[in-house]
Parts: structure tokens; C-alpha cells; sequence
């Protein structure tokens, strides 16, 4: 089936530095979503990429989707403390795009030391 | 936040026990999913519906089974449970079937099965 790779696992960052999260797939997306879960919380969409080589920003974030899409990034630029959790990427579904099927990347772990 | 509530948050129970935990969504969506949680393998869907009474599975719905009588409620149940099942459930709807829709997600129930 449909496999959305993620990386890397785990980022520790000291609390100003940037990071970035990397999503590859092996097949072509119709789209990708992202999604932050807080400690403890549930998963929240932040946004979709649709276009090839779309780039969108919120604030610090700025995601990127690949010419080809196969591959999505979400890049961070000075983390504060509030940007701590696990950032999931999310591509279609396997066995079709019907029912609106997700498949999660594994997600990336960030915490962020003041 | 989507009107999404899961019941029980915690539950522990043991081995070879049945186990039924309840999505319940205010905001009459057609589409619902439930997934579960483990570190190291984000967000896998366990079973999906697209409708009262149409239900399918997913990616890991070995030992588990649904059930979706009314459009506000998506039982999930574990027949049997194993340690294995030891996971964070989340519940999701979705306003429509295709990819590009978003899903919201509940607050989770932490399952424990000693």
C-alpha cells in the first residue's frame, strides 16, 4: 500500500534555532496535509498542499510541496517553546482517494529547550 | 473545536475482555475513522465509515470491529483485547469523501490492557 515516509523522528532544538521536517512518498500525491499535535492533545490540521511546487506560509512555517509531488517539507524558522509536539504529514489513502482516506506519515517529535 | 467526543478517555482493562469505545460527533458529518496511536508508526486507520451502516476497514483492523447505527455515533470495538491493543485511539470526521478534505480529530482514549 501507499507508504508517506517521514523525517526525521525526533528534533531537539535550543529555543530561536530553525527546523525542518521532510515527508517523501514514493508514489505521486494529489495532495498532502499537515497536522500538529500538542503533548497530550490530538492532532490539528494546519494546512493542504495541492499544487506542484506550492509554497505557503503561517507566521514561521513555511510548507513546501515538491515539483513532483512525492515529497513535502514544513520548515520552522526561529522555534519557540509553544511550537513543541509532533508535526504529521498525511497523504491519500491507499486502495484509492474515495472516502477521504489518510495516510500518516510516522511523525517528527520536536522539543524545543529554552 | 469540531464537536468530536470520545468516551472513555482512560480505560484499562484486561486480556481476553471485550472493550467498546464510542466516537461521537455534533457536527453530522458523513465520514468518521478511527485510528490508533503508537510511538514510532504515527496515526494508523483502523477502520472507516462513509455512512450509517457502511463501514470498511483499514490498514490494521485485525481484532477489532465497528459499528455505526446513527450518524453521530462510531463504536469501535475489540473483541478480544490483547496487550498489543495497548494504544491512544482517535476518532476523526471528515466533512466529505474526497482527499482534500481535512479531518478533525477527538480528544483520544488511552487504552491499557494488562
Amino acid at each position: 500500500g501507499q507508504q508517506v515516509m517521514q523525517i526525521p523522528q525526533y528534533q531537539h532544538v535550543q529555543e530561536g534555532e530553525d527546523f525542518t521536517t521532510y515527508c517523501n512518498s514514493s508514489t505521486t500525491l494529489s495532495n498532502i496535509q499537515w497536522y500538529k499535535q500538542r503533548p497530550g492533545g490530538h492532532p490539528v490540521f494546519l494546512i493542504q498542499l495541492v499544487k506542484s511546487g506550492e509554497v505557503k506560509k503561517q507566521k514561521r512555517l513555511t510548507f513546501q510541496f515538491g515539483e513532483a509531488k512525492k515529497n513535502s517539507s514544513l520548515h520552522i524558522t526561529a522555534t519557540q517553546t509553544t511550537d513543541v509536539g509532533t508535526y504529521f504529514c498525511a497523504g491519500p489513502g491507499a486502495g484509492g482517494t474515495s472516502y477521504g482516506k489518510l495516510t500518516f506519515g510516522q511523525g517528527t517529535i520536536l522539543t524545543v529547550h529554552p | 473545536d469540531a464537536g468530536i467526543t470520545q468516551s472513555p478517555r482512560h480505560k484499562v482493562t484486561e486480556t481476553g475482555t471485550p472493550v467498546t469505545l464510542r466516537c461521537h460527533q455534533t457536527e453530522n458529518h458523513r465520514y468518521m475513522y478511527w485510528y490508533r496511536q503508537d510511538p514510532g508508526h504515527g496515526l494508523r486507520l483502523i477502520h472507516y465509515s462513509y455512512g450509517v451502516k457502511d463501514t470498511d476497514k483499514g490498514e490494521v483492523s485485525d481484532g477489532y470491529s465497528v459499528s455505526r447505527s446513527k450518524t453521530e455515533d462510531f463504536l469501535l470495538t475489540l473483541e478480544s483485547a490483547t496487550s498489543s491493543q495497548t494504544s491512544v485511539y482517535f476518532c476523526a470526521i471528515s466533512e466529505g469523501g474526497g482527499p482534500h478534505y481535512e479531518q478533525y480529530f477527538g480528544p483520544g482514549t488511552r487504552l491499557t490492557v494488562t
